[in-house]
């Protein structure tokens, strides 16, 4: 059974700061894996995006890293922005061929503080 | 805009009821999901659709069934609500490297949710 856990469960900062969230999966047998954002009430923002071959993606402040041997990924946000608030989740693809879903962490509740 | 989309964004209903919840998407993909984020905010999947296959999690109640008239809809239906079934419902999609042959890296796109309380 594949689990997918996010440490820390929650997470509270001042604004400016760079900051780490954490997942580690149980299979490494990954075909990808996919952070999301999550605002309250609303649906999932896809933010990046990593193929089980590659090492990381970047987009704007946001980097993904992945270790696939050791089964883990982190997000790494740049200076923090009280708009980066909100729930952070990592969910891991274990088929590409087929259509298999994503299975997900508990997510990192963020608070960035003005 | 191209997106998944779902209605009803709320749906409130008497325990015992039949009820459905629709999704589109129009970003031309081939696979289709519907999970559910429980109480506590934990996402699972529940189904996986596409024209070759239905993938259904072993812990889903025989109650809820995917209906897909076509590519870009799967509905979910749920017979005989109960109290349990309370929670937001979410679809999504993908496009399947290989399946239309295109490049693509299976990134799954969500809808707004549904959020189902039953009474």
């Amino acid at each position: 059974k594949q689990e997918v856990t996010q440490i820390p469960a929650a997470l509270s900062v001042p604004e400016g700061e760079n900051l780490v969230l954490n997942c580690s999966f149980t299979d490494s047998a990954i075909y990808n894996l996919q952070w999301f954002r999550q605002d309250p009430g609303k649906g999932l923002t896809s933010l990046l995006l990593i193929q089980s071959s590659q090492r990381e993606q970047t987009s704007g402040r946001l980097n993904a890293s992945l270790d696939k041997s050791s089964g883990r990924s982190t997000l790494y946000i740049a200076a923090s922005q009280p708009g980066d608030s909100a729930t952070y989740l990592c969910a891991v693809g274990y088929s590409g061929g087929g259509a298999d879903g994503l299975t997900f962490g508990k997510g990192t509740h963020l608070i960035i503080q003005p | 805009d191209t997106a998944v989309s779902q209605t009803p964004k709320y749906l409130v209903t008497q325990m015992g009821n039949d009820k459905s919840i629709k999704c589109e998407q129009n970003l031309g993909h081939d696979t289709m999901y519907w999970y559910k984020q429980d109480s506590k905010k934990f996402l699972k999947i529940m189904f996986s659709y596409n024209n070759k296959e239905l993938i259904i999690n072993e812990t889903v109640p025989n109650r809820f069934s995917p209906k897909s008239p076509d590519k870009a809809h799967l509905n979910l239906h749920i017979n005989s609500l109960e109290l349990g079934d309370s929670a937001v419902y979410f679809c999504a999609s993908s496009l399947i490297p290989g399946l239309a042959g295109e490049i693509s890296y299976n990134e799954q796109f969500f809808g707004p949710g549904t959020r189902l309380t039953v009474l």
